[in-house]
């Protein structure tokens, strides 16, 4: 079964922190992975997307790892700021033109 | 670039009445676009499948007479949640696809629907 998890299922973390998020999928055949940034209320937005040879991927202060191999990824956030408080989702394609597999979230606060 | 928008961003609807949300892509062509569903604290899930000028796909248990999705051009879907119900009070968003060389989705703002 297609599957993406995410961990942890929420988090808090004091402003100018650093915080790691982590998923796992047992999507098969794999086309790629995003992360999206989805506030509360509003739609998501795409922070990165990876294909099958894409390791890591940078936008910001926000930084996306993926192995293939072992069907994992993380989303790096540097010196987290109070804007940074939202749901980050995981999502993955099978192949292009399929339906997206999401993850259920994780929910970030960043507080002062 | 890459825009996509939703109208209404928030309705009420009284039960039994019938509510149209628009999902606009802005400054591209879109080929593909499609519906999700989201309860609260809860992840996108996806309702259908709409590529231009064909009928949508919808996903299993989704009822295609009650949410009418039509994609009568390249810039433009609607859904129509018809004989609203409280149970049908929900987040919609829509996203689009169709640039070139891409896999990426965009997604709208979403609309609240609330149905008293």
């Amino acid at each position: 079964k297609n599957q993406v998890e995410q961990s942890p299922q929420s988090l808090i973390i004091l402003e100018g922190k650093n915080c790691t998020l982590q998923c796992n999928y047992t999507v098969s055949p794999f086309s790629n992975l995003r992360w999206y940034k989805q506030d509360t209320g509003r739609g998501p937005v795409s922070l990165t997307i990876m294909t099958f040879s894409e390791n890591t991927k940078s936008n910001g202060r926000y930084t996306a790892t993926l192995d293939a191999d072992t069907k994992q990824s993380s989303l790096h956030i540097t010196a987290s700021q109070l804007s940074d408080s939202a749901s980050y989702i995981c999502v993955v394609s099978g192949k292009a033109g399929t339906a997206l597999i999401f993850g259920k979230g994780t929910t970030l606060s960043v507080s002062s | 670039g890459a825009v996509v928008s939703q109208h209404p961003s928030w309705v009420i609807c009284k039960s039994g009445t019938s509510v149209k949300i628009e999902c606009r892509s802005l400054d591209f062509q879109a080929t593909t676009m499609f519906w999700y569903r989201q309860f609260p604290k809860q992840s996108l899930m996806l309702m259908a499948t709409s590529n231009e000028g064909s009928k949508a796909t919808y996903e299993q248990g989704v009822e295609k007479d009650k949410f009418l999705i039509n994609h009568a051009s390249l810039t433009l879907s609607t859904l129509t949640v018809t004989s609203a119900h409280p149970e049908d009070s929900s987040f919609y968003i829509c996203s689009a696809s169709g640039l070139a060389d891409t896999y990426e989705q965009y997604f709208g703002p979403g609309t609240r629907l609330t149905v008293t």
